[in-house]
């Protein structure tokens, strides 16, 4: 199988623009999550989508977004963007059986420069 | 959320085997304790999980103190390939159908280092 992608790989952007990232999951995984890293914070938790809902969110300002299409492809959206989101960011797919501990499979990343 | 605690970095030879500890003290009864590690300008790669008992896989072996407050991973014999940070997380059990499994929880993991 395929294993999970996203693009662009790399993204230059100036500041108050916005950007979408993309990312397709492993073929027949139903949960997409997004993190970023960055070299101060690490790797924190944006949202999750299941099903083309948001299941699950963490604690970034609403000028994060995502969305899940009916094929669970799954692009995240930001807006006005600032210097500090610069940063990697990580798209990670699951199959999500219930009470199964589900390994999460990471694509490569999209690097985000702000300038 | 548990959290866990692991040393910021560590150093190997290679084809030595490598222990990397992590603490857990207050972990649930129902919490998994997971591993990954992500190479250089790679993203993050699954490397195993357990409860309660000893795991092995092909990649390593997992093992749990008998309170599960603590935990080890083994890497038999390290190689170049295995420089990366390890992180060791801790996820909850849901049973319901379309719960979240929650989102992984990083926190700073261990850097480890293989000499030739």
């Amino acid at each position: 199988k395929a294993g999970v992608t996203q693009t662009p790989r790399y993204l230059i952007k100036t500041r108050g623009q916005q950007v979408t990232l993309s990312c397709s999951p492993i073929s027949g995984h139903r949960s997409v999550s997004w993190y970023q890293q960055t070299p101060g914070q690490g790797l924190q938790f944006l949202f999750e989508y299941f099903s083309e809902t948001q299941r699950n969110k963490g604690n970034f300002p609403g000028r994060f977004s995502g969305r899940q299409f009916s094929n669970s492809r799954s692009e995240m959206n930001v807006s006005t963007l600032e210097l500090g989101d610069s940063a990697l960011y990580l798209c990670a797919s699951s199959v999500d059986l219930p009470g199964n501990q589900e390994t999460q499979y990471f694509g490569p990343g999209t690097r985000l420069l702000v300038l | 959320d548990a959290k866990t605690t692991q040393p910021n970095s560590m150093e190997s030879n290679e084809e030595e085997p490598v222990h990397l500890p992590c603490n857990h003290s207050t972990i649930s009864g129902t919490d998994y304790i997971h591993w990954y590690r992500q190479l250089p300008s790679q993203g993050p790669e699954y490397v195993i999980h357990g409860l309660t008992s000893n795991v092995n896989n092909r990649m390593a072996s997992l093992a749990i103190a008998e309170d599960r407050k603590s935990s080890t991973l083994i890497l038999h014999r390290a190689t170049l390939r295995d420089a990366a940070v390890y992180y060791c997380i801790l996820r909850a059990s849901i049973m319901n159908y379309g719960g979240s499994q929650g989102n992984l929880i990083f926190g700073k993991g261990t850097k480890l280092s293989v000499k030739p």
